[in-house]
């Protein structure tokens, strides 16, 4: 069975421009969820979708923007972009919101 | 929202010690998972264990969850075993809420 797939693994920006990040999930996952990771702050939640509706969302600002699809794969879209923006963006599934999270490998944003 | 508290932040053993990490948590638990992140970024499940415990090989787990803690044990750790360890949690108490994350214990084995 294939795992959480993250496309593209990396991307350089520059600051201002838009960023649109893709995830497919485990066959049969109908729950997505997002996170942020940096150094500084650690893994930090920024959304989660269960058969297509935002079941919850971080405390990030409205730059930050995701949906999922029909199929459960997930994006998310990252607007005006800020150097602070620069972070792994790691992608999880699981079955439904209460069962175990699978990562994928993440996408290295890096903003100049 | 649920605060997470892992302990310690950085251990260092030599090849072949055992371990305990602890997560202590602020509210009742819905969901707990452990993850270890190797050097490459990746994250691996290594349990969903909300209460009790669990054994995987040279791992096990322990949640209390009357007492808000839980407890990863390594055994006869291997190189392979270093990257960082993390705690992350749910509650029920206020609705439907994330996973939080703890910061996370860094290991690091030494041959």
């Amino acid at each position: 069975k294939a795992g959480v797939t993250q496309t593209p693994r990396y991307l350089i920006k520059t600051r201002g421009q838009q960023v649109t990040l893709s995830c497919s999930p485990i066959s049969g996952h109908r729950s997505v969820s997002w996170y942020q990771q940096t150094p500084g702050q650690g893994l930090q939640f920024l959304f989660e979708y269960f058969s297509e509706t935002q079941r919850n969302k971080g405390n990030f600002p409205g730059r930050f923007s995701g949906r999922q699809f029909s199929n459960s794969r997930s994006e998310m879209n990252v607007s005006t972009l800020e150097l602070g923006d620069s972070a792994l963006y790691l992608c999880a599934s699981s079955l439904d919101p209460n069962s175990p999270l699978h990562f994928g490998n993440g996408t290295r944003l890096t903003v100049t | 929202g649920i605060q997470v508290e892992q302990s310690p932040p950085d251990l260092i053993l030599q090849e072949g010690a055992n371990s305990t990490l602890r997560c202590n948590f602020s509210d009742s638990v819905n969901n707990l998972q452990w993850f270890h992140q190797n050097p490459w970024g990746q994250l691996i499940n290594l349990f969903y264990i909300p209460s009790g415990t669990k054994q995987n090989g040279r791992l096990s787990a322990t949640t209390v969850a009357t007492e808000r803690y839980s407890l990863l044990y390594i055994s006869s750790s291997q190189t392979t075993d270093s990257g960082v360890y993390f705690c992350a949690v749910d509650t029920l108490r206020k609705g439907n809420t994330p996973l939080v994350f703890g910061k996370g214990t860094r290991l690091s084995v030494i041959a």
